[in-house]
């Protein structure tokens, strides 16, 4: 199974401020990587597959890179409706997830 | 518009089978487009894939589940259906229905579902 590491769990941030979000894959996805943003009650939503394609009606802001094994969702500058759980999930080999790292309001 | 719904039981004894049903609205399960599958979210914890189904009824399982969960689809009735037997309480979570593009990842969820196992 390829194991999904996010960091940090955790991360603090202002309105307006960039946001970087780590994800790491226990072994080489190429770059069969999604990028998910879940809130409380809610479904996950798509923002960002291929490691870098934006999924549609998903806000310039976000931004994806990386390849191989390691990977980082951008949040260029973050809106009151950013702050959620966001969730990597690899499909190079079945799919698993990330543990998550919640964007919170510093 | 393309909608999932999933419907079932929200509370299930241990040692039971849980199962729950995802309608689809505005697409056809049997399209080679797409992969349907369920995923759930234990209370607190993170997401985690339980399996997918193609047009053809071939099935993908998570190794960890392999040997408890079975999805199959009614066509007739564009729905997918999940058990998963021989339940505990580390069962217990939110059950998402979503289709899955062809490459892996989720481009729509159903709303979910909470499964609560408990006697």
């Amino acid at each position: 199974e390829i194991v999904m590491t996010q960091s940090p769990a955790t991360l603090s941030v202002s309105p307006g401020e960039r946001a970087t979000l780590s994800c790491r894959a226990s072994q080489s996805v190429n770059n069969n990587l999604a990028w998910y943003q879940k809130k409380p009650g809610q479904a996950p939503r798509l923002l960002i597959y291929g490691a870098s394609t934006r999924a549609t009606g998903i806000p310039a802001r976000f931004s994806g890179s990386g390849s191989g094994t390691e990977f980082t969702l951008t949040i260029s500058s973050l809106q009151s409706e950013d702050f959620a759980v966001y969730y990597c999930q690899q499909y190079n080999y079945w799919l698993t997830f990330g543990g998550g790292t919640k964007v919170e309001i510093k | 518009q393309l909608q999932l719904q999933e419907s079932g039981p929200g509370l299930v004894k241990p040692s039971e089978t849980l199962s729950l049903t995802c309608t689809v609205s505005g697409d056809s399960i049997i399209s080679s487009y797409y992969y349907w599958g369920w995923i759930r979210q234990p209370p607190g914890k993170g997401l985690e894939w339980i399996g997918s189904i193609y047009y053809s009824g071939t099935t993908y399982y998570s190794p960890s589940l392999e040997s408890r969960v079975t999805i199959s689809a009614v066509t007739s009735r564009n729905q997918l259906s999940l058990k998963v037997t021989s339940v505990t309480a580390a069962d217990t979570a939110v059950y998402y229905c979503a289709r899955i593009r062809g490459g892996g990842h989720v481009d729509y969820w159903g709303q979910g579902t909470l499964v609560t196992v408990s006697s």
